[in-house]
């Protein structure tokens, strides 16, 4: 069936410091794939997003690349903020019927630092 | 444009209860889709409503239902809750089936915490 994994957190950083959070999927055909972030006491915010192989997907300083010989779809960002302090979620879509909908990895949770 | 809303924010409820939440589509939206957020874990896709019909179903017991009224609104019923129900409700709107032939990004409200004792 089609999954996603994320690599566990949490993940604590200083402020200014790289960011990588690991994402990996399974899935048949051609999915897209999905960045959301979670900021506390809020609802899901889709962060970006890429839909086909190669696409990189990028916004607030954030990027992912779709890799389909990996299967994977790592999360980037050059110098993290305290603001960027928030859950992470990898997820996938498959288009057609009831598999229409968004498979979401366990979330990785980011805490940066001052 | 106003976004998803969803009530109530919280909710606390015994086991064997039943329960009711509630969702508004944003403006223009025709589909809803409702999630399950167990603590510490990503969303899990309970069904979508299209059209005022079910139109795809996650791995869910039938005692989950739900209804989409004319105005593209939504409930989310759970009958015989039991503890493990207690998690986020998610409900997201969208301009389209999610499973259809193109994109159609879903929007996400705060969703509805149950809390099962």
């Amino acid at each position: 069936g089609n999954s996603v994994t994320q690599m566990e957190g949490p993940v604590t950083l200083s402020e200014e410091a790289f960011l990588t959070i690991n994402c990996t999927y399974t899935a048949t055909g051609y999915p897209s794939l999905f960045w959301y972030v979670q900021y506390p006491g809020e609802g899901l915010q889709l962060l970006l997003k890429a839909t086909k192989a190669d696409d990189k997907g990028s916004n607030k300083g954030f990027e992912a690349t779709y890799r389909k010989e990996t299967t994977s779809f790592h999360l980037e960002k050059g110098s993290v903020q305290v603001s960027d302090s928030a859950v992470y979620f990898c997820a996938l879509v498959r288009y057609g019927g009831s598999q229409g909908n968004l498979i979401f990895g366990k979330g990785t949770k980011l805490s940066v630092k001052p | 444009e106003t976004g998803v809303t969803q009530s109530p924010t919280h909710l606390i409820k015994t086991r064997g209860q039943q329960v009711t939440l509630r969702c508004s589509s944003q403006s223009g939206h025709n589909t809803v889709s409702w999630y399950q957020q167990a603590l510490g874990q990503g969303p899990q896709f309970i069904f979508q409503y299209y059209r005022e019909e079910e139109n795809g179903r996650g791995n869910f017991p039938p005692r989950f239902s739900g209804l989409q009224f004319p105005n593209y609104s939504s409930e989310l019923n759970v009958n015989a809750l039991e503890l493990d129900d207690s998690a986020l409700y998610l409900c997201a709107s969208s301009s389209g089936l999610a499973g259809g032939p193109s994109y159609n990004e879903q929007f996400f409200g705060p969703g509805t915490r149950l809390t099962v004792l």
